[in-house]
Formats: structure tokens, C-alpha cells, sequence
């Protein structure tokens, strides 16, 4: 069984670019949600994913988007990059509707550095 | 305003002690904890969870405890091992399809040999 896998591991990017991170979910996973994560504290929500519609979103704004595919891996797009969104951004995937329904599982993050 | 506290940045115990994590919710709406531990260079991973329905949830050396009243919930790991260091974090949910967890801050746990 192969867990969740992230993409790329590290990042730095200027103030005002745009950014695509990769997410690919655990086998068997058709829920993919984004949490950042600043220093120091704990993972914030972004959004859910499921079979390819948004499924719940956090209090970020418009410039954070994303995409889920047939396969169920997922991307998470950043406009108009601020400093602010330096972070580590984290994927985690679910089987919504089975099992544990709350457990998700989390990749290993990707640490974007915005300079 | 911060929905899930996690007041103790940090905690160091004696290995074979018993460590005791807390965490504090204000919104009554959550009615799903979880707690994961993270090592560092990975994501976090889950540990254990409750349901508001109970107040106490075993899984082998890890306890979690609930008092919905004071909205408060414990994490006990008996007997505390090194390969426990790590930072904790709780969550909470309050919809059945786990969308929009709501983490604390972590509290780093330090087990000393």
C-alpha cells in the first residue's frame, strides 16, 4: 500500500509568483484535503477535495485553488504569492464514507519558502 | 481566536512515566477529537480519536479523555518510551465527513532516557 506522496519537497519562490503543489492520495482514497502549516503552530485548513469537487473550504482567500484528478491526486495552486505564505503545506487523503470516517493520513509536506 | 489550545508548548518525562498532553476547545459544535503525532521531516500521523458520545477511547500505551463539560480532552501515553518524542497535536471536527479539522498549536513531547 503506498501512502500519501508530496511534491516537491522544497520550494522557494518570489513575492508575486504563482506556485503548484502536487498531491497524490493513498490507494483506495477519494477524499484529498490542504492544511498549512506557519511555525510554530499547527496545521491549518485550506480545503477538501472529493471525486473532483471542492468539498469545504477554510478561511483563506481566492488566490489559493485547486484541482482534483480522476486518479484522486490533487494540486493545490498559490496566485499572487505574499511572504505571508511561507509554510509547510500539507496533503492528507481519506476514504470518505469508509472505515474511520475523521481519519486522514498525511504526507510528508512540502516547505514553501516565499522570499 | 484560536478554537483548539494546546497551552503546554512543551513537556519533558522520565521514560516509563506516564505523560499527560491537554487540550481545550471552545466551539460546542465539535463533536470528533483526534490526536496526531509528528516527527520531524514527516506529516503528522494519527494516533487516536474520540467521539463526543464517549468519554474515555484505549488504544494499547495511548488513552484519550473527554469532559465535554469543561470542553477539555487529555491524551495519556502509559508507559511514556523515547520513540515518543514528538510534537502532539489535537484536532477537532464537527461534521461527518472530517472536512475542516480544527488543530492546536502541538505541545513537543521530550521522553529522557
Amino acid at each position: 500500500e503506498t501512502g500519501v506522496t508530496q511534491s516537491p519537497t522544497h520550494l522557494i519562490k518570489t513575492r508575486g509568483q504563482q506556485v503548484t503543489l502536487r498531491c497524490s492520495s493513498q490507494s483506495g482514497h477519494n477524499t484529498v484535503s490542504w492544511y498549512q502549516q506557519a511555525l510554530g503552530q499547527g496545521p491549518q485548513f485550506i480545503f477538501q477535495y472529493y471525486r473532483e469537487e471542492e468539498n469545504g473550504r477554510g478561511n483563506f482567500p481566492p488566490r489559493f485553488s485547486g484541482l482534483q484528478f480522476p486518479n484522486y491526486s490533487s494540486e493545490l495552486n498559490v496566485n499572487a504569492l505574499e511572504l505571508d505564505d511561507s509554510a509547510l503545506y500539507l496533503c492528507a487523503s481519506s476514504p470518505l464514507g469508509g472505515g474511520v470516517p475523521y481519519e486522514q493520513y498525511f504526507g510528508p509536506g512540502t516547505r514553501l519558502t516565499v522570499t | 481566536d484560536q478554537q483548539v489550545k494546546q497551552n503546554s508548548p512543551s513537556l519533558s518525562v522520565q521514560e516509563g512515566r506516564i505523560s499527560i498532553l491537554n487540550c481545550d476547545y471552545t466551539n460546542s459544535m465539535f463533536d470528533y477529537f483526534l490526536w496526531y503525532k509528528k516527527y520531524p521531516a514527516e506529516g503528522p500521523t494519527f494516533l487516536i480519536s474520540i467521539s463526543s458520545i464517549k468519554d474515555k477511547n484505549e488504544d494499547g500505551r495511548f488513552t484519550v479523555f473527554l469532559n465535554k463539560s469543561a470542553k477539555h480532552l487529555s491524551l495519556h501515553i502509559v508507559p511514556s518510551q523515547p520513540g515518543d518524542s514528538a510534537v502532539y497535536f489535537c484536532a477537532a471536527s464537527g461534521n461527518n465527513y472530517g472536512q475542516n479539522f480544527v488543530f492546536g498549536p502541538g505541545t513537543r513531547l521530550s521522553v529522557l532516557p
